[in-house]
């Protein structure tokens, strides 16, 4: 059974860098696209972006500029960085399995966010 | 960027009763690209229906969406204790995907 188990810092401080991890285990990483969401207290949630499998990106419009998001195949685990954060970027982070993309078939199968990490909660604080 | 606007905010209902729950869209999603989740406090969403119609694995038959185009509805049939939560649409037919602000089933 898939599962993603997400790691990383709760405490980053203003101005550093967030960096999350979220590791794919029971199954594969390959051919699918994996979402980055965030929920801020007492807000909906939020989509930062995504990547595929072989590291090509999209990102959200609001965070485009401080995101940067990786892919580590032989890991089976995808990357969250946030750069610059403030008290704004505190919330709770996810990860889950988006789209799959079939090269061969050259067509997309999507199913909505069908399985989610457990989250993890980040404070910006000082 | 596609807005989504779900109504009503806040539901109070009675177990046993029928749920009913809408998401509206500012423009018109593609290939009817509208999923539902279940969000209990403390937890991750759960998917419950994608395609606006079709229940994900594991989700029981009190759970239907309907709807196209702008236009979409979340049915509980019949509302079990474990099913007062906040109930989130997301479309997924365009970047960036987009998600309503919730709708809250509370327990009359």
């Amino acid at each position: 059974q898939l599962q993603l188990r997400q790691s990383g810092p709760r405490l980053v401080k203003p101005s550093e860098t967030l960096s999350l991890t979220c590791i794919v285990t029971g199954g594969s990483i390959n051919s699918y696209y994996w979402s980055w969401i965030r929920q801020p207290p007492g807000k909906p949630l939020e989509w930062i972006g995504y990547i595929y499998y072989n590291g090509s990106t999209t990102y959200g419009p609001s965070l485009k500029s401080r995101v940067t998001m990786s892919v580590d195949t032989s890991e089976n685990q995808v990357s969250l960085k946030l750069s610059s954060v403030t008290a704004a970027d505190t919330a709770v982070y996810y990860c889950a399995r988006d789209c799959f993309f079939s090269v061969a078939r050259q067509s997309y199968s999507c199913f909505g966010l069908d399985v989610w990490g457990q989250g993890t909660t980040v404070t910006v604080s000082s | 960027e596609i807005v989504l606007t779900q109504f009503p905010g806040t539901l109070s209902l009675s177990p046993g009763d029928r749920a009913t729950l809408s998401c509206r869209a500012s423009q018109s999603i593609s290939n009817n690209f509208l999923a539902w989740y279940q969000q209990r406090p403390g937890q991750a969403p759960r998917l419950l229906i994608y395609g606006a119609s079709s229940r994900a694995p594991g989700i029981p038959d009190t759970f239907s969406g309907s709807g196209s185009g702008t236009d979409f509805s979340l049915t509980i049939k019949r509302l079990d204790p474990e099913d007062f939560a906040v109930y989130l649409c997301q479309q997924y037919g365009s970047s960036p995907r987009t998600f309503g602000q919730g709708t809250k089933v509370e327990i009359k």
